[in-house]
């Protein structure tokens, strides 16, 4: 059965620090991969998706990520984070249904 | 394009109560639907699925029912809440077939006394 799992509950940093999440996947194959993000008391906004081809992938609010599948991971990176990143991140991973990691809260401090 | 809505946003129900919250996709035909829990402090829960009108797959057993009267149409609903029913509930759509990309609607937080 696939599994994702998001190693850091929560994580701060400045604003302006560069931030990586961390997002390890167990799956038989290549999965589709995505990373979404949820700000308090609304939904799940994608933030971007990778199915094949170049492992970096770029999304929205300047978010890119990597896949390596050598480590099973699929890690979501900024250069510069905003106060208004300050929400909850969940990497997913979809084979035949969608699976979420726990989520990782994120806290930007001024 | 396509857009998800959900209603109501904010509901508060006495336990034994029932209840129903709707889901409604716009710009889009045949979507895969689904309905997730989000419990406080936990991660998103699968409870119910849909590939079509009347075809409704439950992930998990518990105190809740799902229905697709219409095509966009997605409904959650349960006879008599407990307590454990609390959390936010998610719809979200896909298109039909393959490991496609979900969307999710705004969600509706419910809070049973």
């Amino acid at each position: 059965a696939q599994s994702v799992t998001q190693p850091d509950i929560h994580i701060t940093v400045s604003e302006g620090a560069s931030l990586e999440l961390r997002c390890n996947y167990s799956y038989g194959a290549t999965p589709y991969l995505f990373w979404y993000v949820q700000s308090p008391g609304q939904g799940l906004q994608l933030l971007l998706k990778y199915f094949s081809g170049d492992t970096l992938v770029q999304g929205i609010k300047g978010f890119e990520a990597e896949f390596k599948r050598s480590q099973s991971s699929f890690n979501l990176r900024k250069p510069s984070v905003h106060w208004s990143d300050a929400a909850e991140y969940f990497c997913a991973v979809n084979s035949n249904m969608l699976t979420f990691g726990g989520g990782t809260r994120l806290m930007v401090k001024p | 394009s396509q857009t998800i809505h959900q209603w109501p946003a904010t509901l508060v129900q006495p336990v034994g109560s029932p209840l129903s919250l709707e889901c409604t996709v716009e710009g889009t035909s045949n979507p895969n639907l689904y309905w997730y829990r989000q419990a406080a402090g936990r991660g998103l829960q699968l409870l119910f699925y849909s590939v079509g009108i009347g075809q409704i797959s439950s992930e998990v057993p518990q105190n809740l029912s799902a229905s697709r009267p219409q095509d966009r149409q997605f409904i959650l609903s349960s006879k008599k809440l407990l307590l454990s029913d609390s959390g936010f509930y998610l719809c979200a759509w896909s298109v039909q077939g393959g490991a496609d990309t979900q969307y999710f609607g705004p969600g509706t937080r419910l809070t049973v006394l």
